[in-house]
C-alpha cells in the first residue's frame, strides 16, 4: 500500500541558510500534518492543512512556512535555520480532518542538520 | 491544552520478557494511538485504539477511556521490539495529535 513520501530524506544545511522540505501525502488524503522531533524529543506538531488551507497550527517558527497545493502535496520552508532547528521532521496525513475519526499515518521522516 | 503521560520513561528488559507500558491523558480524546519508533527513525503504527482491547500478534492494548488511561502489553520481548514508544491522542477538537515523551524500551540478548 502507498505511504507518506517525504523528500529528501536527508538534508545538511550552513547556518542561515534556507530549506525545503516535501510531503506527498497518501492517495485520497486531503489533510497533511508536519510535525518536528529533536534529539531524544517527541515529535511537536508544527501546522496542519485540510483541502489546502490551513487548519490548525502549533509552535511554528515564523521563520517557518508551509503550504499544501492543489495535488495535495505539501512543502515545508525554513529559513534563516539556525543549529537548533537539526531535527527529524515528519509528514503524515489522513482520509479527513482527525476530528471525523480518521487515523494519521506518518512518513519516514526528513532528517535536518544544521551546521 | 490535554496532558499525555507516559511511564515508566525507561525499561531495560532481557529477552522473552513481558512488559506493560502505560499512557495517561488529562481529557477526554476522540482516538489514542500507540506508535513504535525504531533506532532508524521509523515511525510504525502499533494500535488506533480509542476505547476497547485489541491484539497484533505478540502486542496486544487496552483503553479505559472512562478512567483516561491506555495500556500497551509487550509479550515474549524480542531485540528488534527496541526502539521509543509512544502514546499520542487527538481531542477531536483541533486537528493534531499530541505525543507523549514515550517510553525508551532496550531489550537485551
Amino acid at each position: 500500500a502507498a505511504g507518506v513520501i517525504q523528500s529528501p530524506r536527508h538534508l545538511i544545511k550552513e547556518k542561515r541558510e534556507t530549506a525545503t522540505l516535501k510531503c506527498y501525502p497518501i492517495p485520497r488524503h486531503d489533510t497533511v500534518y508536519w510535525y518536528q522531533q529533536g534529539p531524544g524529543q517527541d515529535p511537536q506538531f508544527l501546522i496542519s492543512f485540510y483541502e489546502k488551507m490551513q487548519s490548525d497550527k502549533g509552535s511554528i517558527p515564523d521563520r517557518f512556512s508551509a503550504q499544501q497545493f492543489s495535488d495535495y502535496h505539501s512543502e515545508l520552508n525554513m529559513s534563516s535555520l539556525e543549529l537548533g532547528d537539526s531535527a527529524l521532521y515528519f509528514c503524515a496525513s489522513s482520509l479527513a480532518p482527525l476530528s471525523s475519526g480518521n487515523t494519521i499515518y506518518f512518513g519516514e521522516g526528513s532528517w535536518l542538520t544544521v551546521v | 491544552g490535554i496532558q499525555v503521560e507516559q511511564s515508566p520513561p525507561d525499561l531495560i528488559l532481557q529477552e522473552g520478557a513481558n512488559s506493560t507500558l502505560r499512557c495517561n491523558f488529562s481529557d477526554s480524546v476522540n482516538n489514542l494511538q500507540w506508535f513504535h519508533q525504531n533506532p532508524w527513525g521509523q515511525l510504525i503504527n502499533l494500535f488506533y485504539i480509542p476505547s476497547g482491547t485489541k491484539q497484533n500478534g505478540r502486542l496486544s492494548a487496552t483503553t479505559v477511556a472512562t478512567e483516561r488511561y491506555s495500556l500497551l502489553y509487550i509479550s515474549s520481548s524480542q531485540t528488534t521490539d527496541s526502539g521509543v514508544y509512544f502514546c499520542a491522542v487527538d481531542t477531536g477538537r483541533d486537528d493534531k495529535i499530541i505525543f507523549g515523551k514515550g517510553t525508551r524500551l532496550h531489550i537485551l540478548p
